[in-house]
């Protein structure tokens, strides 16, 4: 079976400030990670993805993130927060060339403060 | 490419009454998958597609609630005998098959149960 874990459900950070979102992962598989932004009533959009090719991903709107397999981490980054990163975040694994199922976390409330 | 589409968006019934949920995914994507998310939850598997197949279905899935996909192309969620905490938002998502790709997924249909 598979889970994750996004311990906490909210964060807050100044504009211009490191934004740090961690996320552990289970799983018996060889897995893919996934890291989605959701805005208030809107359905998921996709960050980033490891696909178990480099193992520092980049993604959309500035955010990376590094898989790390002996700490069982994908923590999702971004050097400088903007107004518009406020939304909830949820890190996601799957298994490979199965049903590729997604399991969520609970996520990540980011507040971002002028 | 238009994306997934969901409809309704919001949809408010009363307990007992009858729903229906359409998802037209991405045209070329051979799965679709459907989940559930509640306050301040992740997003839930319920089932998913691969064509016209429906390979898994959750636990999730009570006996009230059936999908189908004629054809390989839209799919239908209906819930039978709507009980309040069938409130939810139901995401439709859909996806190329073995490419490690990702979802893409629709806007979300809002269920309030009264």
């Amino acid at each position: 079976a598979q889970s994750v874990t996004q311990l906490g459900s909210h964060v807050s950070v100044s504009e211009g400030a490191l934004v740090l979102l961690r996320c552990n992962y289970s799983s018996s598989v060889p897995p893919y990670l996934f890291w989605y932004v959701q805005y208030p009533n809107q359905g998921l959009q996709l960050l980033l993805k490891y696909t178990s090719a480099a193992t520092l991903v980049k993604g959309i709107n500035g955010f990376e993130a590094e898989f790390k397999k002996s700490e069982t981490s994908f923590h999702l980054t971004k050097p400088s927060a903007h107004m518009s990163d406020a939304a909830e975040y949820f890190c996601a694994v799957s298994d490979q060339g199965g049903s590729e199922k997604l399991v969520f976390g609970k996520g990540m409330k980011l507040t971002v403060n002028p | 490419d238009t994306g997934v589409s969901q409809d309704p968006r919001h949809k408010i019934t009363k307990r007992g009454q009858n729903v229906t949920f359409r998802c037209d995914p991405i045209s070329e994507h051979n799965r679709l998958y459907w989940y559930r998310q509640t306050l301040g939850q992740g997003p839930e598997f319920l089932t998913y597609f691969q064509n016209e197949a429906q390979l898994e279905k959750s636990r999730l899935l009570s006996d009230r609630f059936s999908a189908e996909r004629p054809k390989g192309s839209f799919s239908t969620l209906e819930i039978q005998r709507t009980e309040q905490g069938d409130s939810a938002m139901y995401l439709c998502a859909s996806s190329l098959a073995g490419t490690g790709h990702g979802y893409t997924f629709g806007s979300g249909t809002r269920l309030t149960v009264v």
